[in-house]
């Protein structure tokens, strides 16, 4: 029972557009969300988070929109770069001391 | 700050072997998880352990086990090792533990575990 969801297990972008990655979660007890970047041969990169308090959070070229009503939230990378490529991972816990609970990834590919 | 470092980086073994990874943190961490990430699974939650103590287990058998050390340092051992437990094997590192809503964990380079 799978309770993070990464429906599209592949993203390609051209360079300068917008890249926007999904993720779906089953669990209403989760209230703190990240995104990981993965390199190959690299552990994941951590890139952004957001509290279930908010429905927005931005940080330079990443923001994170959550919408708790349909349990979903996304990632957008604008202006998307080469240097983007890699694959995401979004994670969710509950507060306090839980572990992560991973989707299965998407690969983004940012064509030049 | 160094970040969190894995040793050994690759790792081939037999089937029926045991092996041992080892995972130092970033300075002042004193929470250390263990996921292993396959092709199929993705990233699944092995343990955490913060001060010594393993406080959350994730739904793996008992041939994966773990402890830590007084300096947060952490290591791992799968025995009766199986052609399935072949992965990348990662080790986050947090200030208070937990994910969610307190810190942020921090992943080393993770160890590739092959078993043949």
């Amino acid at each position: 029972d799978q309770q993070v969801k990464q429906n599209s297990p592949s993203l390609s972008v051209q360079e300068g557009r917008i890249s926007i990655l999904n993720c779906d979660y089953t669990n209403s007890m989760f209230d703190y969300f990240l995104w990981y970047k993965k390199y190959p041969a690299e552990g994941p990169t951590f890139l952004i988070s957001i509290s279930s308090i908010k429905d927005k959070n931005e940080d330079g070229r990443f923001t994170v929109f959550l919408n708790k009503s349909a349990k979903h939230l996304s990632l957008h990378i604008v202006p998307s770069q080469p240097g983007d490529s890699a694959v995401y991972f979004c994670a969710a816990s509950f507060s306090g001391n839980t572990p992560l609970v991973f989707g299965k990834g998407t690969r983004l590919s940012v064509i030049a | 700050k160094a970040g969190v470092t894995q040793t050994p980086r690759y790792l081939i073994k037999t089937r029926g072997q045991q092996v041992t990874l080892s995972c130092s943190p970033i300075s002042g961490h004193r929470s250390v998880s263990w996921y292993q990430q396959t092709p199929g699974q993705g990233l699944q939650f092995l343990f955490e352990y913060f001060s010594e103590t393993q406080r959350n287990k994730g739904n793996f058998p008992g041939r994966f086990s773990g402890r830590q050390f007084s300096n947060s340092r952490s290591e791992m051992n799968v025995s009766t090792l199986e052609l399935g437990d072949s992965a990348l094997y990662l080790c986050a590192s947090s200030p208070q533990g937990g994910g969610g809503g307190v810190d942020t964990q921090y992943f080393g380079p993770g160890t590739r575990l092959t078993v043949l």
